[in-house]
C-alpha cells in the first residue's frame, strides 16, 4: 500500500542549532504538509507546499517539495526551546480528498 | 471565530459503554473529517464529510463507528461497545474546499481511555 515515510524519529539537539528532518512518499504527493503538535493538542500546520521544487519559508522554518515529487523536507534554523514538539509531514495524493500523516519526528532540545 | 472545537477533552469509559465526542469547525468551512491519534503514531483518517454528506469512510472505522453531521455544521462521532483498543486521541478538523492555502485546521483533540 501506499507509505509515507519520516526520519528521523527523534532528534535531540542543543538550542541554537539548526534542524532537519524529511519524509518520502512510495507514490507522488500533489501537496505537501508540515504539522507540529505540541503534547495534549492538535495538530497545527506550518507550512503548505504545492509544486514541485518549490521552497517555502515561514520565520525560521524552510521546507522543500522534492523535483520528484515523491520527498519533502523541512529545516529549522537556530531552534529555540519552544519549537520542542513533534513535527509530522503529511501530503495528498492525486485523485484523493484526504491529508495522509507520517509518524512524526519528536524534537527535543537539551537545556 | 474561534477555530474548532471539540468536546469533551478527554472521556474515560468502561469497556462495553458507548461514547460520543462532538465537532465544531470553523463556522465557513464545509468540508470536516475526523482523524484517531494513538501513542507515537500520526493521525489516521477516519472519515469525511462535505457540507452533510459523509464522502468516504476509512476500514478503521469498524460498525461500532458511526458519525453525523445533520445539517453539515457540527459533528458528532459515536463508539458503540467501546474496547480498550478505541483508546485514542480523536482529532476533528476542517478545511474549506482544496485550493491555495489548503491545509485542515484541527481541534485539540478528544482523548479517550477505555478502562
Amino acid at each position: 500500500g501506499q507509505q509515507l515515510n519520516q526520519s528521523p524519529q527523534s532528534m535531540f539537539i542543543q538550542e541554537g542549532e539548526d534542524v532537519s528532518m524529511n519524509c518520502t512518499s512510495s507514490s507522488i504527493f500533489n501537496t505537501w504538509l508540515w504539522y507540529k503538535q505540541d503534547p495534549g493538542e492538535g495538530p497545527v500546520l506550518l507550512i503548505a507546499l504545492y509544486k514541485a521544487g518549490e521552497l517555502t519559508s515561514n520565520g525560521r522554518l524552510t521546507a522543500q517539495f522534492g523535483t520528484t515529487r515523491k520527498d519533502s523536507f523541512l529545516n529549522i534554523s537556530a531552534s529555540i526551546p519552544s519549537d520542542v514538539g513533534i513535527y509530522f509531514c503529511a501530503g495528498l495524493w492525486p485523485g484523493d480528498d484526504k491529508i495522509i500523516f507520517g509518524k512524526g519526528t519528536r524534537l527535543h532540545i537539551l537545556p | 471565530d474561534t477555530g474548532v472545537s471539540q468536546d469533551p477533552r478527554h472521556k474515560i469509559t468502561k469497556r462495553g459503554q458507548n461514547v460520543t465526542f462532538r465537532c465544531d469547525p470553523i463556522s465557513e468551512h464545509n468540508r470536516l473529517y475526523w482523524y484517531r491519534q494513538t501513542l507515537g503514531q500520526g493521525p489516521e483518517f477516519l472519515t469525511y464529510f462535505q457540507n452533510e454528506a459523509q464522502l468516504e469512510k476509512s476500514r478503521l472505522l469498524s460498525d461500532r463507528f458511526s458519525a453525523e453531521r445533520p445539517k453539515g455544521s457540527f459533528s458528532t462521532l459515536e463508539i458503540q461497545r467501546t474496547e480498550q483498543g478505541d483508546s485514542a486521541m480523536y482529532l476533528c478538523a476542517s478545511s474549506s474546499d482544496r485550493g491555495q492555502g489548503y491545509g485542515y485546521t484541527f481541534g485539540s483533540g478528544t482523548r479517550l481511555t477505555v478502562v
